[in-house]
């Protein structure tokens, strides 16, 4: 079966410094993979999403950027957090291609910025 | 573009009552919809999905019904108890991007 991991599970940093959130997947080949951030009390916003290796999309403009350097890899990075980059961040997966949609999300990292 | 929408909450009920979640899409073509399941300090967990028109989801006694005429997917559960305390988030795929939209979430919170 498959599985997600994320760490850490809490982040309290800075703000002016860097940020480096993994996610990883197991039990599957060549996921797509998805970065979502959720602002206290509101919906989910999607950042990134990658259908392979060195392939991102990037949905918002912000001070944050994503790489996938493995195929089970995904890492969401800043180089200056900002006091709005706080929130919950969410990695998840869904099969290959475009017919299988279901997604499947990792616990989350929760970031706070001071 | 596609957007979906929930009621606002926070909901609040007694140990077994009715509980109903309103959720309304907007979309070109037929999306799949999806409810996900957020417990307090964790990430989602997908709840139930349909992927056509008159398709009913269900799962842990919660269902719901894709309804292409009202464009609504609303989610039930006849008899809710404490234990489903979380936030209920309408979800749409259309293909497009590969990503869900997602609504803004309800919050239920269920009382002895």
């Amino acid at each position: 079966s498959q599985t997600i991991h994320q760490w850490p599970a809490t982040l309290v940093q800075p703000v002016g410094s860097p940020l480096s959130l993994e996610c990883t997947v197991e039990g599957t080949s060549n996921p797509n993979l998805y970065w979502y951030r959720q602002a206290a009390g509101r919906g989910l916003q999607l950042l990134f999403y990658s259908v392979g290796i060195g392939q991102i999309s990037s949905e918002v403009p912000q001070n944050l950027s994503a790489s996938r350097p493995q195929d089970r890899q995904f890492i969401l990075s800043s180089k200056k957090l900002l006091l709005s980059d706080s929130g919950f961040y969410l990695c998840a997966w869904s099969a290959p291609g475009t017919r299988r949609v279901t997604q499947y999300f990792g616990p989350g990292t929760r970031l706070t910025v001071l | 573009g596609d957007s979906v929408t929930q009621m606002e909450g926070p909901v609040t009920l007694s140990e077994e009552a009715f509980l109903t979640i309103n959720c309304t899409y907007t979309a070109t073509g037929y999306p799949s919809l999806f409810w996900y399941v957020q417990y307090p300090g964790e990430g989602l967990q997908l709840l139930l999905k349909a992927t056509k028109a008159d398709d009913k989801g269900s799962n842990k006694g919660f269902e719901a019904t894709y309804r292409k005429e009202t464009t609504s997917f609303h989610l039930e559960k006849g008899s809710v108890q404490v234990s489903d305390s979380a936030v209920y988030f309408c979800a749409s795929f259309t293909g497009g991007g590969n990503k869900l939209t997602f609504g803004t979430g309800t919050q239920l919170k269920v009382e002895l």
